[in-house]
């Protein structure tokens, strides 16, 4: 599976749009870009995915530049539940790893 | 309720006891993992299992050992462990259908300290 890059960590307001970038240059045309969060001392939680469309769900958009090496996750209205640390993960359909980096630990301050 | 269920939440154990981690999937997957987070550390895959068999196996040290005796439940067995095996021990499972594996749910994990 390809490798990801993220910040470390990152702060954004609580009501605002936060934006994580990820970087994936070495992706292969089969390996979707996977987004989980950790929430503290909890398990992962799956936010979004996608292959080379931007996505959106009720959590989050995804964006997926054209040559699919990078992404940017964004959490339209940041609270402060929002505080965790986000994981940027590439990997293709099929197998059984999924595996975790560092990710980016991003606090929504009031 | 995530779906999958983790107990016990807290495990305190010595370095001579033997003790078992479970986890529960209610959502019909068939494939089941266990995670180790450290302090500080990324989570680290130890072992997959895919319609109660197990595939992988990573490296992981013989004083873990699994068992899946079927597609929901998903044991951890633990035996002299050392203090640094402290951490939080995670359990997910996962859907593999026709060559994907889609649906990954994570539990809310086991935190275990060694004494």
């Amino acid at each position: 599976d390809a490798k990801t890059t993220q910040p470390t960590s990152m702060d954004c307001a609580e009501g605002r749009a936060a934006n994580l970038p990820c970087n994936h240059s070495t992706i292969s045309g089969n390996e979707y870009v996977y987004w989980y969060r950790q929430i503290h001392s909890q398990g992962p939680q799956y936010i979004i995915h996608g292959l080379k469309n931007n996505e959106t769900n009720e959590m989050a958009s995804l964006i997926i530049t054209e040559d699919r090496k990078s992404s940017t996750l964004i959490l339209p209205h940041a609270t402060l539940r929002d505080t965790a640390v986000y994981y940027c993960i590439v990997r293709v359909s099929s197998g059984y790893k999924l595996s975790f980096g560092a990710g980016t630990t991003v606090t929504v301050r009031a | 309720e995530t779906g999958v269920t983790q107990t016990p939440r807290h495990l305190v154990m010595g370095m001579t006891n033997k003790k078992s981690l479970k986890c529960e999937q209610h959502l019909g997957h068939n494939a089941m993992y266990w995670y180790k987070q450290s302090a500080k550390k990324p989570l680290e895959l130890m072992f997959v299992y895919n319609f109660k068999e197990q595939t992988e196996n990573n490296s992981v040290p013989s004083r873990f050992s699994p068992e899946c005796p079927n597609s929901s439940h998903l044991f951890l067995h633990l035996h002299t462990l050392q203090p640094e095996d402290s951490a939080l021990y995670l359990c997910a499972s996962s859907q593999v259908l026709a060559g994907s594996n889609y649906g990954y749910t994570f539990g809310s994990g086991t935190r275990l300290t060694v004494v």
